[in-house]
């Protein structure tokens, strides 16, 4: 199984602040990477595929990058309706999660 | 637009199946993609289960193979999840999603397993 190590597990931040979550595999994962955002009671919405994808409809503020075992997930100016928990998902081969990034309010 | 909505019985006995349907509109499941069944266990933590493919194949996740089975109805655009000898392990809510990157998701259903 292909491991994702997700950090922080938890952040506090700003509005209007520049958000960054990271996601490292346990191997190269030739940038088959989502990032997707949860909140409670909801299910997953998926923001960023392949990598660097950004989903119709989601924002500009959200951006993905990365390649190889490395990956990050950047809010540029954080609002408000951006609380939830992040998390990254590789299908490489078959698919891991990541454990999660609880971002709240400061 | 393409949706996706799970269905099925909330609670099931230990050692019994757990049986869930995922109904699909706005997109033919024979056109292209996986078809994937995921759960999200209390605590938050993800799992993927495995999929059926536009073309039929199937592929599941190594822990669950000797209990999972993912089948489809291509006339009423829906696929299935049965999971066999179910434990109180099993209590979830139990995603499906398309699988372009998981671009897709249906809104979940919790199945409790439960005397």
């Amino acid at each position: 199984d292909i491991k994702m190590t997700q950090s922080p597990s938890s952040m506090y931040a700003s509005l209007g602040e520049r958000v960054t979550i990271t996601c490292k595999a346990s191997q190269d994962i030739n940038s088959y990477l989502s990032w997707f955002q949860q909140k409670p009671g909801k299910s997953p919405k998926t923001l960023i595929y392949r990598a660097n994808r950004l989903v119709d409809g989601v924002p500009s503020r959200f951006s993905g990058s990365g390649s190889g075992q490395d990956y990050s997930l950047t809010i540029s100016s954080l609002e408000y309706e951006d609380m939830g928990i992040y998390y990254c998902l590789q299908y490489d081969e078959f698919p891991t999660f990541g454990a999660g990034t609880k971002l709240e309010l400061k | 637009d393409v949706q996706l909505q799970e269905s099925g019985p909330g609670l099931v006995k230990p050692s019994q199946s757990l049986s869930l349907t995922c109904t699909v509109t706005g997109y033919s499941i024979t056109s292209d993609y996986a078809w994937n069944w995921i759960r999200q266990f209390p605590g938050n933590k993800l799992e993927w289960m495995g999929y059926i493919s536009y073309s039929g194949s199937t592929s599941y996740n190594p822990s669950l193979k000797s209990r999972i089975s993912i089948t489809r109805d291509t006339s009423k655009n829906q696929f299935f999840l049965q999971l066999n000898s179910v434990t109180t392990e099993d209590t979830a809510t139990y995603y499906c999603a398309r699988g372009d990157g998981f671009a897709y998701w249906g809104q979940g259903t919790l199945v409790t397993v439960s005397a």
